[in-house]
């Protein structure tokens, strides 16, 4: 079983709809959890890092539910720039290395 | 302030052939991470140092990689002889603390195809 799974998607969404997606990881001991995004054929760039309490980054929510073992990232009124591949990372404890899943793949249309 | 700088950018080489990628961190970051990306496989981490010892090598595939960081600026990762299978894009990222701790940056990658 893989570390972090994610749905693919294409989540093809219009500009300014909403669009959530999850990410469940298997261990129920990790510690720290973030969302990267991905543009097409650049690297990864941390988007935002995910709180217990849940946290808010302009039009972007994350969440974190530790008894079910997943992550969520909403975004609200989807721009044109928020199309890309985003990353679901996890972090088993500290200084162990990072578990990145596939991605799931955003793209809003105009 | 230059990020983090990897070459070259794309590298195309014949299987057999020895394939060598840099890797040069943000200044003042500790911590030196080497990642392959495959459609595949995803994002796998391949190996990554502190302070110029390397901490974690579980991701290198096989004898045929190998990295070093001779000092806190530079970092190689090489592989010989190189494979068809090879063919991905080869991430250097770097970070002031471990992972988990601390935003890792990533470099724009090196996209190599083995022919």
């Amino acid at each position: 079983r893989k570390e972090v799974e994610q749905d693919p998607g294409p989540f093809n969404v219009p500009e300014g709809a909403t669009v959530a997606f999850n990410c469940t990881y298997s261990n129920s001991a990790s510690q720290s959890f973030f969302w990267y995004r991905q543009d097409c054929r650049k690297e990864p760039k941390l988007l935002m890092s995910v709180y217990s309490s849940g946290n808010e980054d302009g039009r972007f929510t994350a969440q974190l539910n530790r008894a079910s073992q997943y992550i969520s990232l909403l975004i609200r009124d989807s721009k044109l720039s928020d199309s890309a591949t985003y990353l679901c990372v996890v972090n088993e404890q500290p200084d162990y290395k990072l578990s990145f899943g596939a991605g799931t793949t955003v793209t809003v249309r105009a | 302030d230059a990020g983090v700088i990897q070459s070259p950018r794309h590298e195309v080489t014949e299987m057999g052939q020895e394939v060598t990628l840099r890797c040069k961190p943000i200044s003042g970051h500790d911590y030196l991470f080497w990642y392959r990306q495959t459609m595949m496989r995803g994002l796998e981490l391949l190996i990554y140092f502190n302070n110029n010892v390397p901490i974690d090598d579980s991701g290198m595939p096989e004898d045929r990689f190998s990295a070093k960081m001779p000092n806190a600026s530079f970092s190689t990762l090489k592989i010989q002889p190189s494979e068809p299978r090879d063919s991905a894009v080869y991430f250097c990222a770097s970070s002031l603390g471990g992972p988990g701790t601390d935003t890792q940056y990533f470099g724009p990658g090196t996209r190599l195809t083995v022919l």
